[in-house]
């Protein structure tokens, strides 16, 4: 059975520090794909970024970039100089054969001034 | 407006209680879907509707029941719930509900958080 694992219920990071949430999953799909969503105390689910299975480059948007190994079946989100604003929690999550999501249980990032 | 929409977002009711949970997506998309948020627990996919055809019911209780009148609103009708059943409703679009594509990522609303009595 497909399975998101984040192993980080919780985060500090420093202001205008980078910082690194895991993420590891498994499946048995041949092509899929590997999101990251940043959920505020308001609730809603906001879409940080994507990876393919068969991208050969790992993906970046903006302060966001994705760490992805496939070989280790790791899907990491790096935040490059966090802001204040980027307290909250980070889901991974991947997608098989249809756009049927497996979320993991999320990591807590406070970012301390 | 814009985006994905959701309404009530708070709702507290009494297990004897039928209400029922509104989306409403102004993307254009042709899938929607039902996730529930418990505490502590990864969010979970109830139900998914394709071109208001639903494609997917993750084994959830008859106490909820989806309705789907066009590919822009999709209700969620509850009743007889239990206590455990409180959390947090997540309704979310896409633009395809088959394929998984190169950014057909899935914008979610705000929620419901629901409060079971």
């Amino acid at each position: 059975a497909q399975k998101i694992t984040q192993t980080q219920p919780g985060m500090f990071v420093q202001e205008k520090e980078a910082v690194t949430l895991d993420c590891t999953y498994d499946t048995s799909d041949q092509s899929y794909g590997l999101f990251w969503y940043k959920q505020p105390s308001s609730g809603e689910m906001i879409f940080l970024i994507y990876q393919g299975s068969y991208d050969e480059q790992n993906a970046t948007e903006g302060r966001y970039s994705l760490n992805f190994q496939k070989a280790r079946k790791s899907a990491n989100l790096v935040i490059s100089a966090s802001q204040l604003g980027d307290s909250a929690m980070y889901f991974c999550a991947q997608g098989g054969a249809t756009n049927k999501l497996i979320f993991g249980t999320g990591t807590l990032l406070a970012v301390q001034p | 407006e814009t985006g994905v929409t959701q309404t009530p977002r708070h709702l507290v009711m009494g297990m004897t209680n039928k209400k029922s949970l509104k989306c409403e997506q102004h993307l254009g998309h042709n899938a929607m879907y039902w996730y529930k948020q418990s505490a502590k627990k990864p969010l979970e996919l109830m139900f998914v509707y394709n071109f208001k055809e639903q494609t997917e019911n993750n084994s959830v209780p008859s106490r909820f029941s989806p309705e789907c009148p066009n590919s822009s609103h999709l209700f969620l009708h509850l009743h007889t719930l239990q206590p455990e059943d409180s959390a947090l409703y997540l309704c979310a679009s896409s633009q395809d509900g088959d394929t998984l594509l190169p950014y057909n990522e899935q914008f979610f609303g705000p929620g419901t958080r629901l409060t079971v009595l």
